[in-house]
């Protein structure tokens, strides 16, 4: 799977946007970016994958840069139950395993 | 909700054991995916399988295996339990290339 590096923890403020980054400079052409999160003990929650143009959901936005090599995500308005490890990957192709690095600790403060 | 069920919710086994964890693939889905997350770190895949053949396994010894049934369900069998078998075990089921978690068997091995 192509590496990816996110930064260890964020805080953000109840209410305002939650930006994740996420470089993957390795990514190839046909490589997908996945984003999961995982609530405290909870089984990891698939929230969004894109591969170049920019998606939208009902939980996030993904922004993928035009070069492919970092993307963020984007949760619009956080909540307390936001709260939780963000983990970005880059399945190989054909989606045989997922490769689950240290991910982002996202913190919500009230 | 992701439709995949999981159990037991909890075990306590000994060293030496053998365990028997269940997992129920969200409806449609024929393949699944096994991972081992151990206390603090991201989850770690184990093996997959598609329409009842094992489909590509993680860095795990022989005493870890698998079976998929024809109705896509699954289970995970570990032999002669170790100390360091400890973990959350999370089933993940997919149709095509999104994986969706179920919400794990947390494993006490003493």
């Amino acid at each position: 799977d192509a590496k990816t590096t996110q930064p260890p923890s964020m805080d953000c403020a109840e209410g305002r946007a939650a930006n994740l980054p996420c470089n993957h400079s390795t990514i190839s052409g046909n490589e997908y970016v996945y984003w999961y999160r995982q609530i405290h003990s909870q089984g990891p929650q698939y929230i969004i994958h894109g591969l170049k143009n920019n998606e939208t959901n009902e939980m996030a936005s993904l922004i993928i840069t035009e070069d492919r090599k970092s993307s963020t995500l984007i949760l619009p308005h956080a909540t307390l139950r936001d709260t939780a490890v963000y983990y970005c990957i880059i399945p190989n192709f054909g989606n045989e395993k997922l490769t689950f690095g240290t991910g982002t600790r996202l913190t919500i403060i009230p | 909700e992701t439709g995949v069920t999981q159990s037991p919710t909890h075990l306590i086994k000994t060293r030496g054991q053998q365990v028997t964890l269940r997992c129920s693939s969200q409806s449609g889905h024929n393949t699944v995916s096994w991972y081992q997350q151990a206390l603090g770190q991201g989850p770690q895949f184990i093996f997959q399988y598609y329409r009842e053949e094992e489909n590509g396994r993680g860095n795990f010894p022989p005493r870890f295996s698998g079976l998929q049934f024809p109705n896509y369900s699954s289970e995970l069998n570990v032999n002669a339990l170790e100390l360091d078998d400890s973990a959350l075990y999370l089933c993940a089921s997919s149709l095509q290339e999104t994986q969706y978690f179920g919400p794990g068997t947390r494993l006490l091995v003493l």
